[in-house]
């Protein structure tokens, strides 16, 4: 089984829609982070949190919001979705020994 | 800030041929630095992770290089295959932050 999973793989909803993305890891990691991936543009930080009562703004926030329910589980959210969030979303974790960074196979988003 | 480039953005190679692969960063102070490489439409698979105090890591046909005083690492692949195609990206860790900032990625293409 996968270390870090997240569901659904692949979405498509419509622009006013609110939209949740799960992520999972069974790797016992603290840390956990949600990117996005545009064309172009690589991939950039939206949210990240150190623990389940630590959540903290990447570089890319607005129009999202997390919520870490348990060490194991770190959910995105999108309240209102718009067509310029379609994009590819990995969550991540990290190693507390060597801050390796460890990916879940992402979601598709599309928002029409 | 941080800023990673990746150069080349694109690179097709004959089956069997070494090649390299360079990532820059801007900014020294850094904790590590990390290769990952992702196959379309997939997550990202962690190649090599080289702590800051290091100079290489290898792993099979790959070795990874770091000079964090001219901001450079490189990615060789040795006696490349058609399955090593795939993009490659670099991403370093801050000392002063909790970001991995992520490179472009190098788009290779191994022809049998």
């Amino acid at each position: 089984d996968a270390d870090v999973t997240q569901t659904p793989r692949n979405r498509i909803t419509k622009t006013g829609k609110r939209i949740m993305l799960e992520c999972s890891q069974t790797k016992g990691h603290d840390r956990m982070y949600w990117y996005r991936q545009d064309p172009g543009l690589g991939l950039r930080l939206i949210y990240y949190s150190f623990d389940v009562k630590d959540i903290n703004k990447g570089e890319i926030s607005d129009g999202y919001s997390v919520s870490r329910q348990a060490q194991a589980k770190f959910s995105l959210s999108l309240e209102s979705a718009i067509p310029n969030q379609t994009a590819l979303y990995f969550c991540a974790t990290r190693a507390d020994v060597n801050n390796e960074q460890f990916f879940g196979p992402g979601t598709r988003l599309t928002v029409l | 800030k941080q800023e990673v480039t990746q150069i080349p953005a694109a690179l097709s190679v004959p089956e069997g041929e070494n090649l390299v692969l360079n990532c820059s960063f801007t900014d020294s102070a850094i904790y590590n630095l990390q290769w990952f490489r992702q196959d379309p439409g997939k997550g990202l698979t962690s190649l090599l992770l080289i702590q800051s105090s290091q100079r290489e890591q290898t792993s099979g046909r790959l070795n990874a290089s770091l000079d964090k005083s001219s901001g450079r690492s490189t990615l060789y692949i040795a006696a490349s295959q058609p399955g090593d195609s795939a993009t490659y990206l670099c991403a370093v860790y801050n000392n002063a932050g909790n970001m991995l900032t992520f490179g472009g990625g190098t788009r290779l293409m191994v022809k049998p």
